[in-house]
């Protein structure tokens, strides 16, 4: 069956950078991409963007571009997103998902990366 | 960026009752609209994709309509495994953009 495992919690300083991992199973990886997606205490998902493990193509949001980074690597079935310059406002759980079908049904999800940003 | 506007933002209704939740978006999205279920602390869960069309496994009472910029969602027997937040996710543009989420609970 399809798996999505990510990373634990994190607690950052403001200005410090975090790397969160999504490690996959049950599927060819390189066949979909994975999406990340956040949601800060209370609040309505934003997503982050997406990367294609085939062939490492990007996009980001707007808003996430030049601080965030999505990388993968193959042999592990992994992905991740590595996000810098941290500010209170990124305190947030992170989610990674893979569509099923076409590219706009996010089926499976992680269970979510809990990053806080605290001085 | 298109915004996504659900109403109520809450809502509370006894079991069986059938309930109803509206998103609109700020432009003409065609069809291109899902609408998730999430639980406290839990990833959202996929239920209705392409405005209207259940995603496999997900339970009949469940149902969307719409098209355009007015899109709706109904619970036509409210059950307490229901009580989560629902949000609706436009995807004819990216950035992928929410609704604000409305809050279902039990009367």
């Amino acid at each position: 069956q399809v798996q999505l495992v990510q990373s634990g919690a994190e607690v950052k300083k403001p200005g410090a950078s975090v790397k969160v991992s999504c490690t996959t199973s049950g599927y060819r990886f390189t066949s979909y991409s994975i999406h990340w997606v956040r949601q800060a205490p209370g609040q309505r998902p934003e997503w982050v963007g997406w990367i294609n493990p085939g062939n490492g193509n990007t996009k980001y949001s707007q808003r996430f571009q030049g601080r965030t980074t999505f990388t993968t690597d193959t042999a592990a079935s992994a992905a991740y997103m590595e996000v810098n310059s941290l500010r209170s406002e990124d305190t947030a759980v992170y989610y990674c998902a893979r569509h099923s079908g076409t590219w706009y049904k996010l089926v499976y999800w992680g269970q979510g990366s809990l990053v806080t940003v605290s001085s | 960026d298109i915004q996504m506007t659900q109403s109520p933002s809450s809502l509370s209704a006894s079991v069986g009752d059938s309930v109803t939740i509206t998103c609109q978006a700020s432009q003409d999205i065609i069809n291109y609209l899902n609408w998730y279920q999430q639980k406290p602390g839990k990833a959202p869960k996929l239920l209705i994709y392409d405005a209207s069309n259940l995603q496999t496994g997900v339970p009949s009472r469940f149902s969307g309509s719409g098209s355009g910029t007015d899109f709706t969602f109904t619970i036509s027997s409210l059950q307490p495994e229901d009580i989560a937040t629902y949000f609706c996710q436009q995807y004819d543009n990216v950035p992928l953009t929410f609704g604000g989420g409305t809050k279902v609970d039990i009367k």
